[in-house]
């Protein structure tokens, strides 16, 4: 699976649009891109996926550049619950070990008054 | 509610009284894994299960032991537990590889302290 590059920490004002953005610059064409977050050490929460259109659902929007070497989730409106570590996963389909996640460091969110 | 339980969520035990952590999960998940997280390290897999008696190691499976004899659960086990092994572990559960959607659902942890 390819590596990611994030940041590893962020600012955002409660309120505001959160932009993490992630680098995937050795993706190959059938790998995903998976973003997780975990909340003050519970487990890890799934967000969003997508393969190289943009995605949407209730919680974020992922947009993915057309080379697909890097993309960036969006939280529209974040608010203090949003204060977490994110993890942003490249993973191909059908790889032996099946639905193994390899995390990285991630990036700490830090959302203020 | 589609969950994953683990317990016990905190745990104090002294080096080699062997110990289990359980897991089960309620959705009918073929897949099931277990990870530790350490500050600076990230979540590191130690094992995986992709169907009943079907276990394999991850990354880090030394000290480890799992089981799956029933689809729901897959208890870990730390027959000689070592300091080293203290550490925040986590149980995950999803379906088996389907197209693009595979999400994963973790439990809400287990802190293991080995004195």
């Amino acid at each position: 699976d390819a590596k990611t590059t994030q940041p590893p920490s962020m600012d955002c004002a409660e309120g505001r649009a959160a932009n993490l953005p992630c680098n995937h610059s050795t993706i190959s064409g059938n790998e995903y891109v998976y973003w997780y977050r975990q909340i003050h050490s519970q487990g890890p929460q799934y967000i969003i996926h997508g393969l190289k259109n943009n995605e949407t659902n209730e919680m974020a929007s992922l947009i993915i550049t057309e080379d697909r070497k890097s993309s960036t989730l969006i939280l529209p409106h974040a608010t203090l619950r949003d204060t977490a570590v994110y993890y942003c996963i490249v993973r191909g389909p059908n790889t032996g070990t099946a639905s193994k996640l390899t995390f990285g460091t991630g990036t700490r969110l830090q959302v203020t008054l | 509610e589609a969950q994953v339980t683990q317990n016990p969520r905190y745990l104090i035990t002294v080096t080699g009284k062997k110990l289990t952590v359980t897991c089960s999960q309620n959705m009918n998940h073929e897949y099931m894994s277990w990870y530790r997280q350490d500050p600076g390290l990230g979540l590191r897999q130690i094992y995986y299960s992709m169907n009943v008696e079907v276990t394999d190691k991850g990354d880090v499976p030394e000290g480890y032991k799992v089981s799956r004899k029933e689809k729901r659960n897959f208890p870990l086990i730390l027959e000689s537990p070592s300091p080293n092994q203290t550490s925040l572990y986590f149980c995950a559960s999803s379906w088996v590889w389907r197209g693009d959607y595979n999400e994963q659902f973790f439990g809400p942890g287990t802190r293991l302290t080995v004195l």
